[in-house]
């Protein structure tokens, strides 16, 4: 199984500051199709899992420009570049290139 | 808007089964491929089953192959997943998802 690797787990920001997740697979995730099917969803507390990034770096048409993804083959990151009240909870990163599926195990985001 | 409504959950004893039903609206429902993933009581995501848009292809984490059967009826517009022979680390609050996430639906199993 792909093993997903996510750093830091927690993050203490204030209002404003840049946030930054890595996540790090265990396999290369470039699929035979040529895209490499990395995504990042966002879990508010008491919620359910939102989407936020799909191929690594495409933001879902809801959600704000502030976030972005990058990265290739193992690594990737997920960049907020201004924190704000609303983007706290758990961050996960997922892959969809190889079956079992598998998921980080989330970067809890609090806002100082 | 998109809904993904998930029902049937609840509590079960070891060794019986379950029923999970996820009502799917405002989209086209039979073009994509749909997931189930779990979420144990203060744990991670754990991905359970895939099923492809037109029900010929399924996926299993190997924990539930032989006792989950994943499926999906596009003219109701609705995705499935039935659980037998279920265990205590089967507990978990189950997600019906494509790339939006329904609510969930918790199931125990205890007895």
């Amino acid at each position: 199984d792909v093993v997903m690797t996510q750093t830091p787990v927690s993050l203490s920001l204030a209002i404003g500051q840049p946030a930054s997740i890595s996540c790090k697979s265990s396999q290369s995730l470039l699929g035979t199709s040529g895209k490499t099917f990395l995504n990042w969803i966002l879990q508010r507390p008491g919620q359910s899992p939102k989407r936020l990034i799909y191929q690594v770096s495409k933001l879902y048409s809801e959600v704000p420009d502030r976030f972005s993804g990058s990265g290739s083959e193992t690594e990737f990151t997920l960049k907020i570049s201004r924190v704000e009240a609303e983007d706290l909870g758990v961050y996960y990163c997922w892959q969809g290139t190889h079956f079992p599926l598998t998921f980080g195990s989330g970067t809890k985001l609090e806002i100082k | 808007e998109v809904q993904l409504v998930e029902s049937g959950g609840g509590l079960v004893q070891p060794g019986r089964s379950m029923k999970l039903s996820c009502a799917a609206s405002g989209f086209t429902f039979s073009n994509y491929g749909m997931a189930w993933v779990r979420q144990a009581p203060t744990k991670g995501l754990e991905w359970v089953a895939t099923i492809s848009y037109d029900g010929s292809s399924t996926y299993y984490r190997d924990s539930v192959k032989g006792r989950f059967t994943i499926s999906r009826d596009n003219a109701k517009s609705t995705l499935y997943l039935q659980m037998n022979s279920l265990r205590s680390e089967d507990t978990a609050t189950y997600y019906c998802t494509k790339d939006y996430w329904g609510q969930g639906v918790m199931v125990t199993v205890s007895s």
